[in-house]
């Protein structure tokens, strides 16, 4: 079953405005990621924290981690038609065995 | 570099059909993985290749086999297609001291 419950399954801003997109998941992790997947395209990786980060920037990424409460979020800021996409969290498997497992999506779209 | 490649793009076929799925990469990367992604849902695992030798289950393995060939190929098998494997296949790969996954384009398949 898939870790990842992400919040909100859609979100529709206008272009310039931020959008936050939320992540919960279920078991301990060593890591969090973020991916794009921009329409009819395989995914993309846009940022990875760590078990022991509780925020990670990149450009106008935002990326926050609360482990105790099993949770993420991405903030991207002055959003641009160019950001609309769906965006996955992905969680680590803790048995070692590489495996990631994948939240149900956000589909982002920025209006102009 | 080309990164992950997959044919085919489409494909159609018919219930009790068989059919592989190509997918290779340039990166030198040890693990790989194959996903299917249905409407509205994120990634689940069908099987995965920690390294070249080794294959393993992920969450959907059910109507799947797989062949990690060589390092850089790693196909994936539909022995007897069935209407409930319709969906978009993407093939993955890791570098085994990274964490993030590089995707191919994906593989559209309609079992009718």
């Amino acid at each position: 079953s898939q870790q990842g419950e992400e919040d909100p399954q859609a979100l529709s801003i206008q272009e310039g405005e931020n959008a936050t997109m939320n992540c919960s998941y279920k078991t301990s992790i060593n890591n969090l990621q973020w991916y794009r997947q921009n329409s009819g395209r395989g995914l993309v990786h846009l940022i990875l924290i760590r078990s022991n980060e509780r925020e990670k920037h990149s450009g106008r990424l935002r990326v926050t981690l609360d482990t105790s409460k099993k949770s993420s979020s991405l903030l991207i800021t002055a959003s641009r038609a160019a950001d609309t996409a769906s965006y996955f969290c992905a969680t680590d498997d803790l048995q070692g065995a590489q495996k990631l497992v994948f939240g149900q999506g956000t589909r982002l779209t920025i209006n102009p | 570099n080309a990164g992950v490649t997959q044919t085919p793009k489409f494909q159609v076929l018919k219930t009790g059909q068989s059919m592989t799925l190509q997918c290779a990469q340039d990166m030198n990367h040890n693990s790989m993985y194959w996903y299917r992604q249905d409407p509205g849902m994120g990634l689940r695992l069908i099987y995965y290749s920690a390294s070249e030798g080794t294959t393993d289950k992920g969450e959907v393995p059910n109507g799947y086999n797989v062949s990690r060939l060589n390092k850089r190929e790693f196909s994936l098998r539909l022995e007897s297609a069935a209407p409930s494997q319709t969906s978009v296949y993407f093939c993955a790969s890791r570098l085994t001291l990274r964490h993030e996954q590089f995707f191919g384009p994906g593989t559209r398949l309609t079992v009718l």
